[in-house]
């Protein structure tokens, strides 16, 4: 069974320059999670969706970043402008059902630089 | 806001030796989840926990929740190369799943 699908792997881009990550979860799995990795640092959740609706988009900076999950499948988070400090790991994660504690499968992130 | 602290944040030792990470909170959860994480990938998940004392055991790794489940710990039995990586706790209550920094363990061959 294919796991977590991101891409792209990496992405260097210019600050105020707008970025997109695609997500595609494991097949089957209503839940959808976005998470942000600073290096050194843990995984902090951006949004968390079941199916198609952001349940949870609380630390979302919604100034400037965005998503979603149309269909209740693959996913999309946008970035518009970057700036500096949004260099970090965009993770993916899935599990089947969001309880509290389903597994949660992550795909291998994101890594965007800002210049 | 509930936190997680993680130590040590970096540990490295020499194979064949035991090791012991901590992951402590001021606050309750209802559950606690260890994951590993290796360079370029995502975090995979060891083991959840959900009940207070609980101790689960996967080969040589032993893991323990606190009896008023704010605590866990992470004990290795002769570490080996292949357990070098970021130790990460994640602790869950009501819809919310925090992780800690995490713990990065290097095993010297």
């Amino acid at each position: 069974e294919a796991g977590v699908v991101q891409s792209p792997r990496y992405k260097i881009i210019e600050k105020k320059q707008p970025v997109a990550f695609w997500c595609n979860p494991i097949s089957g799995h209503n839940t959808l999670y976005w998470y942000l990795q600073n290096l050194g640092q843990g995984p902090e959740l951006l949004i968390r969706y079941e199916n198609e609706e952001a349940v949870d988009d609380s630390q979302l900076p919604k100034d400037r970043f965005s998503a979603e999950r149309l269909k209740g499948v693959d996913s999309t988070l946008k970035i518009q402008p970057a700036e500096l400090g949004d260099s970090a790991v965009y993770l993916c994660a899935s599990s089947l059902h969001g309880g509290r504690t389903d597994t949660q499968y992550f795909g291998p992130g994101t890594r965007l630089t800002v210049l | 806001t509930q936190l997680l602290e993680q130590s040590p944040q970096f540990l490295s030792i020499q194979e064949g030796e035991n090791l012991t990470v901590y992951c402590n909170s001021s606050s309750v959860f209802s559950s606690l989840q260890w994951y590993r994480q290796e360079p370029g990938e995502g975090p995979v998940l060891l083991v959840t926990v959900v009940t207070g004392g609980e101790v689960k055991k996967l080969k040589r790794l032993t893991f323990q929740f606190g009896d008023a489940r704010k605590d866990s710990s992470l004990h290795i039995t002769a570490a080996q190369p292949g357990d070098t990586g970021l130790y990460l706790c994640a602790g869950a209550e009501d819809d919310k799943i925090i992780f800690g920094k995490g713990t990065r363990l290097h095993i010297l061959p």
